[in-house]
């Protein structure tokens, strides 16, 4: 496509179930990263795909956290047992080489 | 580990004012240094980039300079407009790990222009 497509762009969910948030980078890019945006805390990096492989899984913040990517294109982030922390927006983004990173709109997760 | 480092915001600015934000950085090999935008209710986008000491990355009438000796990227505008309120990232990415390598993100700072 275009542009990166994350979907859904607004999730509220109840403490304790598991969410799934996707991502489509824009096609032919090869890597494809998420991040978290939390209030006051900035842009952290969870995850990095290079084609379906994770060389890069350092950001992952817990075992309830996990991504796959199939394909080469679509990632999919799950969160288990979501806690109120995990309340931030996720964005993912996706580049080929040095043509720089794109990233998409995000999704806005809600705990309650 | 690799980190970028932002001075403290919120920033408030009348329109036409001159515009810094200093972003300083720690990395050990030979980092690209970008700036990202984030304007109220949008994604991330990429504002400018410079890949190698004292290059000048430019845009819209940012610009900002890689100083290898200082370690630092400051964003510099000469004029700001209302339309240039958001909130601002400095960040760099280090080729070692290959040319595909994450993104690491200073705190972001908020800009607020004021008519």
């Amino acid at each position: 496509g275009a542009g990166v497509s994350q979907s859904p762009s607004n999730k509220v969910t109840e403490k304790g179930k598991d969410v799934e948030l996707r991502c489509d980078p824009i096609s032919g890019h090869t890597a494809l990263y998420w991040y978290r945006q939390s209030l006051g805390q900035g842009l952290e990096f969870l995850i990095y795909f290079q084609g379906n492989s994770a060389p890069d899984k350092s950001g992952l913040p817990s075992d309830r956290f996990s991504a796959e990517r199939t394909g080469g294109s679509v990632s999919t982030l799950t969160i288990q047992r979501t806690q109120q922390e995990d309340s931030a927006v996720y964005l993912c983004a996706s580049s080929l080489g040095w043509h720089g990173y794109t990233f998409g709109s995000g999704t806005r997760l809600t705990v309650v | 580990g690799d980190s970028v480092t932002q001075m403290e915001g919120p920033v408030t600015l009348s329109e036409e004012a001159f515009l810094t934000i200093n972003c300083t950085y720690t990395a050990t090999g030979y980092p690209s240094l970008f700036w990202y935008v984030q304007y109220p209710g949008e994604g991330l986008q990429l504002l400018l980039k410079a890949t190698k000491a004292d290059d000048k990355g430019s845009n819209k009438g940012f610009e900002a300079t890689y100083r290898k000796e200082t370690t630092s990227f400051h964003l510099e505008k000469g004029s700001v407009q209302v339309s240039d309120s958001a909130v601002y990232f400095c960040a760099l990415s280090d080729l070692r790990t290959g040319a595909n390598s994450k993104l690491t993100f200073g705190k972001g700072i908020t800009l607020s222009v004021r008519p």
